[in-house]
């Protein structure tokens, strides 16, 4: 089991509603990303949160709205997306900030998304 | 451009046999090196690392990672395959001479083990 735990596990939406995928993680960690990964392809870096304030956002579009509500919490907020946007979105967490090279990251197992 | 580079999209391997996977870099500096491996319809899982030290690193569930500075290679290797190591793995590198927000993962774009029974 991970330690990430991500919901919900499958999203099916249109391309005009509002929706929020959810991460937590309650080993303490203090940092926490968004990733976004097609089929077979690494994953790309969308948001990292360091210390509970966003400190990378890697030129994503502002359908995507990620909050980070507690150290522990970590919410992508979903509007008007489009086709193109259907992927697996993964969250991850690390010890401390994405300044220490050296740790690995923790990932959770993902919410599937597809827009109608 | 700094890079990760994995051969071989695909490697297949008998049952039992020893299995290689591929990973060279194009980082300056000596950077922090991962495996990270993602089994169908799951998330990424972290292998192991390489910071500084011995050139063999161990991991999870058998797996091991030679460095070899000179050809800027970090293969994962594991003696005796097992047909529930098929999956999708990727090696990632961080920079070591970068600093704060720089120090972002880089990938590589994956290999996809087959063992076979």
């Amino acid at each position: 089991d991970t330690e990430v735990t991500q919901t919900p596990k499958h999203l099916v939406m249109g391309m005009t509603n509002k929706k929020s995928l959810k991460c937590e993680q309650h080993m303490g960690h203090r940092a926490m990303y968004w990733y976004k990964q097609k089929a077979k392809k690494p994953p790309e870096l969308m948001f990292v949160y360091s210390y509970e304030k966003l400190s990378i956002n890697e030129s994503v579009p502002s359908r995507f709205s990620p909050e980070c509500p507690n150290s522990s919490l970590l919410n992508l907020h979903l509007h008007a997306l489009q086709p193109e946007d259907s992927a697996l979105y993964l969250c991850a967490s690390s010890l401390t900030g994405i300044g220490q090279g050296w740790e690995p990251q923790h990932f959770g197992d993902g919410t599937r998304l597809s827009i109608l | 451009a700094q890079s990760v580079a994995q051969p071989e999209d695909q490697v297949n391997v008998a049952e039992g046999n020893p299995l290689t996977v591929k990973c060279t870099y194009s980082v300056s500096g000596n950077p922090y090196l991962f495996w990270y491996v993602q089994y169908p319809n799951r998330g990424l899982q972290f292998l192991l690392k390489y910071i500084t030290g011995d050139n063999l690193v161990k991991g999870s569930y058998g797996f091991e990672a030679e460095f070899n500075k000179s050809q800027t290679s970090f293969h994962l290797k594991k003696p005796s395959a097992l047909v529930s190591d098929s999956a999708l793995y990727f090696c990632a590198v961080t920079p070591r001479t970068n600093a704060g927000n720089n120090r972002k993962l880089i990938w590589g774009l994956g290999t996809s083990l087959a063992v076979n029974p």
